[in-house]
This record gives C-alpha cells, sequence and structure tokens, in this order.
C-alpha cells in the first residue's frame, strides 16, 4: 500500500467544533511533520514530532511510530483554519527525506 | 529570518518545449528539494540535492533535469513539457528537519 495513508480526503467543519485528521504509515517512521497549506500555495509547518505529542494553541499531533500512526487534532475551528493539511513522514536514512499523504482539505463554515 | 524564492510564480508553455524553474534560498540550508502537486495526489518528490553539484532522483524524475550550481540555488528543467499538463511545483529546503517551502511555481502547458 501507499507508505502514507491520511484521511479524511476532504473535512466541512462548522466554526467552534473539534474534530481530528490520521496518517498511517505502512513501515516505521523516524518522524512526522505537519503542513498547512494556505489560500496561496505555501506550505507552513504545524509540528514536526519524533515522537509523542505536541500542542499549539488550538492544534495538537500525535506521533506513534511503534504503532504507524500520526493525528492532527483541531479544536474550536476558526474560519482561518481552511485549507489544506499535509502529513509527512521520514523514514530514515541519511538524507532527511519526506514521503507525504494526499492531504485533507478542510472547510470551516461559520 | 530568511526566504525561499521561487521563479516564475506562473507558467506557460507549449507541448515539447524544455522549461525551467528558478528555486533560490538564504537560510544557507544544505539540502534542497523539488516535489510536484497535482490535485488529489499530494506532493511528490522530483529531485532533491543534499549539497552544492549534489544532485538525487525522487520518485518522479522522469522527464525532469535538475542542477544545483551553488547552495542557494536549486534550478528544476522540464525536458519535454506535455500537453494539457497543470500542476505545481514547489520547492524546499532544509537543514535536518527544519524544512521550509516556496510558494510555488503554477505550470500550464497548452
Amino acid at each position: 500500500g501507499m507508505p502514507v495513508e491520511q484521511n479524511p480526503p476532504a473535512l466541512s467543519l462548522y466554526e467552534g467544533a473539534d474534530s481530528g485528521l490520521r496518517c498511517n504509515f505502512s513501515t516505521t517512521m523516524k518522524s512526522v511533520q505537519w503542513f498547512q497549506q494556505n489560500h496561496r500555495g505555501r506550505l507552513i509547518t504545524l509540528f514536526y514530532l519524533a515522537q509523542g505529542t505536541k500542542e499549539n494553541g488550538r492544534l495538537k499531533s500525535t506521533f506513534n511510530s511503534k504503532e504507524r500512526y500520526s493525528t492532527l487534532h483541531i479544536k474550536d475551528a476558526q474560519l482561518e483554519d481552511s485549507g489544506t493539511y499535509f502529513c509527512a513522514a521520514d523514514s530514515g536514512g541519511s538524507n532527511y527525506k519526506l514521503t507525504f499523504g494526499k492531504g485533507t482539505l478542510l472547510t470551516v463554515t461559520p | 529570518g530568511g526566504i525561499i524564492t521561487q521563479t516564475p510564480k506562473f507558467l506557460i508553455g507549449q507541448e515539447g518545449q524544455k522549461l525551467t524553474l528558478k528555486c533560490q534560498q538564504n537560510f544557507n540550508h544544505d539540502t534542497m528539494y523539488w516535489y510536484r502537486q497535482d490535485s488529489g495526489k499530494g506532493l511528490r518528490l522530483i529531485y532533491y540535492s543534499i549539497t552544492e553539484n549534489d544532485l538525487q532522483k525522487g520518485d518522479l524524475s522522469e522527464g525532469y533535469d535538475a542542477s544545483r550550481e551553488k547552495k542557494s540555488s536549486f534550478s528544476l528543467t522540464v525536458t519535454s513539457a506535455q500537453k494539457n499538463e497543470m500542476a505545481v511545483f514547489l520547492c524546499a529546503s532544509s537543514k535536518n528537519s527544519d524544512y521550509t517551502f516556496g510558494s510555488g511555481t503554477r505550470l500550464l502547458v497548452i
């Protein structure tokens, strides 16, 4: 299967709602990053995780290398959270090379 | 702070044409990458380079050439543009896990 499987492909939320995105990995990954792609097309790094959980404001991400998954949880969704979210994982080795999921298109509406 | 700049922002080419995309970064990052983004397919790695004059093929290198003339710049050439091709090409640079993307070059082949 795909090295990085990301779900859901699309997600619609009302303002104030909570939800989560998930990436499953076909092999053991060394680290994961989560990006948000804004309406101008630029990818912005949200999190880098080698293990465990990190929080930043209304966002929280978890990476479990052994269980081969990572999650991104969005709390109290706001209109500006709309965009496409990508997880990307590094399988290790001498070069830092990321394999991306297909993305989740998040639409937040009033 | 630094910046990563891609030129041009928009590129319209003709079938069979050789097209070159440029990327410059002033982070002094060692590694640079070219990704292709197609709708619904996430980002796929075309080429990457771990230092000046180094080139490494990604998953999608066929039909492309790349050149890392100096540490700060990484160019990508579409060797023969395919009719009706439409994609976004994203450049990135990294030092370890610190990953920064450019805002992309949007290609349309007519």
